[in-house]
C-alpha cells in the first residue's frame, strides 16, 4: 500500500468553524507533513512531523493546529480561518525525516472559507 | 527560506517529441533536487530525483540535468505523450527535511 489518504476531498466552512482535516498512511513512514498549496502556486510547507513529534512549524498562523495521533495519522485542526486560507491542503509522508528521501503525497482537501 | 523559480511558465509540445523543463535554484547549498508531477486534483507524483555530486541522472523516457555552476536544474522527457499533461515542479532541499518548491510549468501535450 503505498496511498496517502485524505478526508475529507472538499471542505467549506465559515469563518467562526472549527473544523478537521485528516490523514493516513499505512507505508510505516515516520514522518509526515502539511503543505498549503494556492491555485497556480507550489505547494508551501506548513509542518513536519518526525517520530510523531512536530519538528518544523514554518511560522504557521495559530489558527492552523497540527496533530499527530499515531504514527499512521496526521490531523489539520482548523479555528477561525480568514477567507485567504481557502487552498488546497497536501499532506505528505516519507520514510524518514531525512530530506533525501521522496515524500508520497494525498490528494489533498480543497479548503473554501466563506 | 530559498528560492527556486522557473523559466517558463507554460510550455506547449506536440506529441511525441521532446520535452525540456527548466528550473533555477538560488541556494548553492541545497544537496538534492526532485522533479514532481502534479495533474489536475491530485497530489504531486514523484518523477525523478538526483543529488548535487551528480550531473546526470536517468529514468524511464525522463533525463534530470544539473548544473551546480549556473545553478539550474531541467527535466527531459522523451517522446511526449498527452499522460504527460500536468504541471511540473521541481523542488530542492539543503536543509533538515524542508523541501522548497518551484513556480511550476503546465506542460501542454498537443495530440
Amino acid at each position: 500500500d503505498t496511498e496517502v489518504t485524505q478526508t475529507p476531498k472538499h471542505l467549506v466552512m465559515g469563518m467562526t468553524n472549527k473544523k478537521s482535516l485528516k490523514c493516513e498512511q499505512h507505508m510505516g513512514h515516520r514522518a509526515m507533513y502539511w503543505y498549503k498549496q494556492k491555485a497556480k502556486k507550489p505547494p508551501e510547507l506548513m509542518f513536519v512531523y518526525s517520530y510523531e513529534k512536530l519538528s518544523i512549524n514554518e511560522s504557521v498562523p495559530s489558527r492552523f493546529s497540527p496533530e499527530c495521533p499515531n504514527s499512521s495519522l496526521l490531523n489539520l485542526h482548523l479555528h477561525a480561518l480568514q477567507p485567504e486560507d481557502s487552498a488546497l491542503y497536501l499532506c505528505a509522508s516519507s520514510n524518514s525525516a531525512s530530506p533525501t528521501y521522496e515524500q508520497y503525497f494525498g490528494p489533498g482537501t480543497r479548503l473554501t472559507v466563506t | 527560506g530559498e528560492s527556486v523559480g522557473l523559466h517558463l511558465p507554460t510550455l506547449s509540445v506536440q506529441e511525441g517529441d521532446n520535452s525540456i523543463i527548466n528550473c533555477a535554484y538560488s541556494n548553492s547549498a541545497s544537496d538534492y533536487f526532485i522533479w514532481y508531477k502534479q495533474e489536475s486534483g491530485k497530489g504531486p507524483q514523484f518523477i525523478i530525483d538526483i543529488r548535487s555530486n551528480m550531473d546526470k541522472r536517468q529514468g524511464q523516457r525522463v533525463t534530470v540535468l544539473l548544473n551546480k555552476t549556473v545553478k539550474h536544474l531541467s527535466l527531459q522527457i522523451a517522446a511526449t505523450q498527452p499522460g504527460d499533461s500536468a504541471a511540473y515542479f521541481c523542488a530542492e532541499t539543503g536543509n533538515f527535511n524542508k523541501f522548497y518548491f518551484g513556480s511550476g510549468t503546465k506542460l501542454n501535450v498537443k495530440p
